[in-house]
Order: C-alpha cells, then structure tokens, then sequence
C-alpha cells in the first residue's frame, strides 16, 4: 500500500497481560523502525529491521520486548507481561533507503496506542 | 551518548506572527531531519539536510544547517492556524553510533487566531 498500516490502533492490556501490535510497511520499503511515544513528545528508537533481519535494535528492551518481520506478514511488536510503563503510543516507520542514504525518508504509520491499566 | 535538544519546548503566536525552533547536538551530524506531529496524528517527514550551511525552503517554510553541523533551525513565516502541531528534529550522528537518527523532544507550536 502507499501507506503504513498499523493495527489496532487501540489496545487496553492489564498490568502482566502480553500486547502484540502490528505493522505493514509501504510497499517496496525494505526498512522498518519502531518507536515508542510517551508523554507525546519523547520518541524512544525501539528496533528496525533490513527485510526480515534486525538491522539495529540498539534500544530495544530485551527483557519483555520481541519484535520480527516475516516474509509476507505484517511486522510485529510484542510486549510480554506488560507494565505499566509501557503505555504509550508506538509508531512504525519504513522507508524505501537506509538511514545512512542521502535519499532517506521515513514515512510514519498511525501508530498504536497501548494503555495498561 | 548522543543527544538532541530542542528549543522551545512550546511556542505560542499570533497567527500571522514568525515562529523559529531551534534544534542543538552534541554531537556533529550528518544529516538532520525535520517532522511535523499535528496534534493526535502521526510524524510526517519535511525535510532532510545534509550539507554544511545548508538552507532549504518550502513555502513559509526555511530549514537552515549550521556550519559545524551541530544544530538546525526551522523558520515559518507569517504563521496560519494550519501550522498548529509538534515540530520535531532528528539528527544522525556523524561517526560511530547508531545509524538511526536521534529525535529531539519538540517544539510544539500553537497558533492563536
């Protein structure tokens, strides 16, 4: 699509409870990045993947947080016991180029809003 | 590690009014990015600047690189209540580090009618 795609777009968890939250990229972007938005104005760099390989995952909370991209699947992030920390928004991104190309752009999904109650 | 600050954190303008938010690393860049976050939405991306003093516009728009590097500014001019939203920046580190930009917190703007 010419659009990121990220469901649901709203999802209530209990404090321990897992959440998982999807993401299609653009068609024909090979990279995807996560990100999580607390307090609207802070963005957090989760993960990001080349295809189906992890291509950083330098802020990704290794504990609680998976994440993968499947050939001919949507992306998804997965938070196992959630706390209540972890409420926030999280937005996907993908771009066609990599972040070190001078044509690189990121275009953002709607992103998800997770809420643990 | 690297850091981006953004200043300031709100703006408030009338509408017509000039509005700069400037963005400070501390580390050198090779690029920056700018995003626009309207209120409950998403980022869309604006722009990205990769050389030394670079100045780039769109519209009211003005992007502007600094010589070392190490900040950005963005301009609007005569502001309209479509400008409403969270300017942020995004900067990637020149050597070593991620290769993933680094935002900074936001300036948001609000534009009184």
């Amino acid at each position: 699509g010419e659009e990121v795609a990220q469901t649901p777009k709203h999802l209530v968890r209990g404090e321990g409870q897992k959440a998982k939250l999807y993401c299609a990229p653009i068609k024909g972007h090979s990279y995807v990045f996560w990100y999580q938005q607390v307090l609207k104005n802070e963005f957090k760099f989760l993960i990001s993947f080349q295809n189906e390989n992890v291509f950083d995952e330098t802020g990704m909370p290794k504990e609680r947080f998976s994440a993968k991209c499947l050939p001919n699947s949507p992306c998804s992030l997965e938070i196992q016991a959630t706390k209540l920390e972890d409420s926030a928004v999280y937005f996907c991104a993908s771009s066609q180029y990599p972040p070190r190309a001078s044509a690189y752009e990121q275009y953002f999904g709607p992103g998800t809003r997770l809420t643990v109650t | 590690g690297q850091q981006v600050m953004q200043i300031p954190q709100y703006q408030h303008v009338q509408e017509g009014e000039d509005f700069t938010t400037y963005c400070n690393s501390s580390t050198t860049l090779s690029n920056i990015q700018w995003y626009k976050q309207r209120p409950g939405g998403h980022p869309v991306f604006l722009i990205q600047l990769v050389k030394s003093g670079e100045v780039k516009k769109q519209k009211r728009l003005t992007f502007q690189f600094g010589e070392a590097k190490k900040n950005s500014s963005l301009h609007i001019t005569a502001t309209q209540t479509t400008d409403v939203g969270t300017y942020f920046c995004a900067g990637r580190q020149a050597s070593g580090g991620s290769y993933i930009p680094t935002f900074g917190r936001g300036t948001s703007l609000i534009v009184h009618p």
